[in-house]
């Protein structure tokens, strides 16, 4: 079953441009989200969790129940925002992860 | 970055031969995972350890077996590894926060 969509696989915006990645969830509990980074040649890192509700490098990311929508958003887009990005859901007692396929972000100079 | 490094980082072997991989933990975390991460599928759980000798299965585990005898070390077997195991692997830990630590990965070409 799919837990995690990210519907768009590639993003590209202009450099101080809004972005926003999306990701939907399908859980029936009271969902745990992240969204992890993965910048060039670097290894997955945690950017959010939606418990903290915590702005991290500018990115905010709003659990929105209703909509089961857990967008990833910054208002001016850097150059250095570019990388993989994945939402993920936590599931299960061993803190198990489910990763979304991820979108790709791209900002153009 | 938290204490996690895999080992190889880069494998090319044959189709039909036992492969190991190896995710080496000095944070004493109680959680071990190990994921495959392709092109179109993000990251895919394989399997999961909750400790020594406590493992079980992910979403895409056929194929593939683990083993936790230490805290520190979670392997990985591909018995008899495949095309279709081609991958990056990923390994991560994590304790009792919610926070998952990854490894930098291991790129496995199977040939």
């Amino acid at each position: 079953a799919q837990r995690v969509t990210q519907p768009e696989k590639l993003l590209s915006v202009f450099k101080g441009a809004p972005v926003e990645l999306k990701c939907n969830y399908s859980y029936s509990g009271s969902p745990e989200l992240f969204w992890y980074v993965q910048y060039s040649r670097q290894r997955l890192q945690l950017l959010l969790r939606h418990i903290s509700r915590e702005s991290i490098k500018g990115f905010t990311a709003d659990l929105n129940k209703g909509e089961t929508s857990f967008h990833l958003k910054k208002p001016f887009a850097q150059e250095e925002d570019s990388a993989m990005y994945y939402c993920a859901l936590r599931q299960g007692g061993a803190n198990n992860l489910f990763f979304g396929t991820g979108t790709r972000l791209t900002v153009i100079p | 970055d938290a204490g996690i490094t895999q080992s190889p980082r880069h494998k090319v072997t044959e189709t039909g031969t036992p492969v190991t991989l190896r995710c080496h933990q000095t944070e004493n975390h109680r959680y071990m995972y190990w994921y495959r991460q392709d092109p179109g599928h993000g990251l895919r759980l394989i399997h999961y350890s909750y400790g020594v000798k406590d493992t079980d299965k992910g979403e895409v585990s056929d194929g593939y077996s683990v083993s936790r005898s230490k805290t520190e070390d979670f392997l990985l077997t591909l018995e008899s590894a495949t095309s279709s195991q081609t991958s990056v692997y990923f390994c991560a830990i994590s304790g009792t926060g919610l926070e998952a630590f990854f490894g930098q990965g291991t790129r496995l070409t199977v040939v």
